[in-house]
């Protein structure tokens, strides 16, 4: 079975600190998908990466960086001097890359408020 | 413009009244899929389609129905609903190729109360 465990409930900042955001999963497949969503206050669900558990790089984009381990099953996601648009609910999610289950997993979300 | 449409975007109705929350992609996507978002559970798959005639049940699929019979459109039915689902749903579709797992499009979602 699946797990997708993202602790924190909510996290609170200032504008301009940093913060990370964690996820940690469980899988039994030795290939898998590793994703994040964000959900602004409007409601949405946005794409903002995909991960391959064969690719340990860590990736950055912008203010965004994400931090992949494996040996911790760790999918940690950064976010450098942060800013109130980047206010919304976090989604870490699990999807096995094979097989016959394409059931995604997802964690229960951890909602960030950046304060001006 | 590429985009996951859902309808209605919010609906109040009563126990046991039968009703249908439209989906359709314009995007050509083989894979689409239905979840429920509720307060501390995040997202649940509710259904899966992996094509046209080829439906699968998720985590949660008790009192739901879907159907493909069109890749566009993925419908959720439900026959008879009970207030505990009053829930945000939405509706998602993907490219998916064998052993590869893209990225979800994500509907606007449709918030149902059942009274």
């Amino acid at each position: 079975a699946q797990k997708v465990t993202q602790a924190q409930t909510e996290i609170s900042v200032v504008e301009k600190e940093d913060v990370t955001l964690d996820c940690v999963y469980e899988t039994r497949d030795t290939t898998y998908y590793l994703f994040w969503y964000k959900q602004p206050p409007s409601g949405e669900l946005v794409f903002l990466i995909r991960r391959n558990s064969f690719d340990e790089q860590n990736e950055i984009s912008g203010r965004y960086s994400w931090n992949f381990q494996k040996s911790t099953s760790s999918f940690n996601f950064t976010i450098t001097a942060s800013q109130v648009v980047d206010s919304a609910v976090y989604f870490c999610a699990l999807s096995p890359a094979s097989g016959g289950s394409y059931i995604p997993t997802f964690g229960r979300g951890t909602s960030l408020i950046v304060h001006p | 413009e590429a985009q996951v449409t859902q309808n209605p975007r919010y609906l109040i109705t009563v126990t046991g009244k039968k009703l249908t929350v439209t989906c359709s992609q314009n995007m050509n996507h083989e894979y689409m899929s239905w979840y429920r978002q509720d307060p501390g559970l995040g997202l649940r798959q509710i259904y899966y389609s992996m094509n046209v005639e080829v439906t699968d049940k998720g985590d949660v699929p008790e009192g739901y129905k879907v159907s493909r019979k069109e890749k566009r459109n993925f419908p959720l039915i439900l026959e008879s609903p009970s207030p505990n689902q009053t829930s945000l749903y939405f509706c998602a579709s993907s490219l998916r190729g064998r052993d590869t797992y893209n990225e979800q499009f994500f509907g606007p979602g449709t918030r149902l109360t059942v009274l």
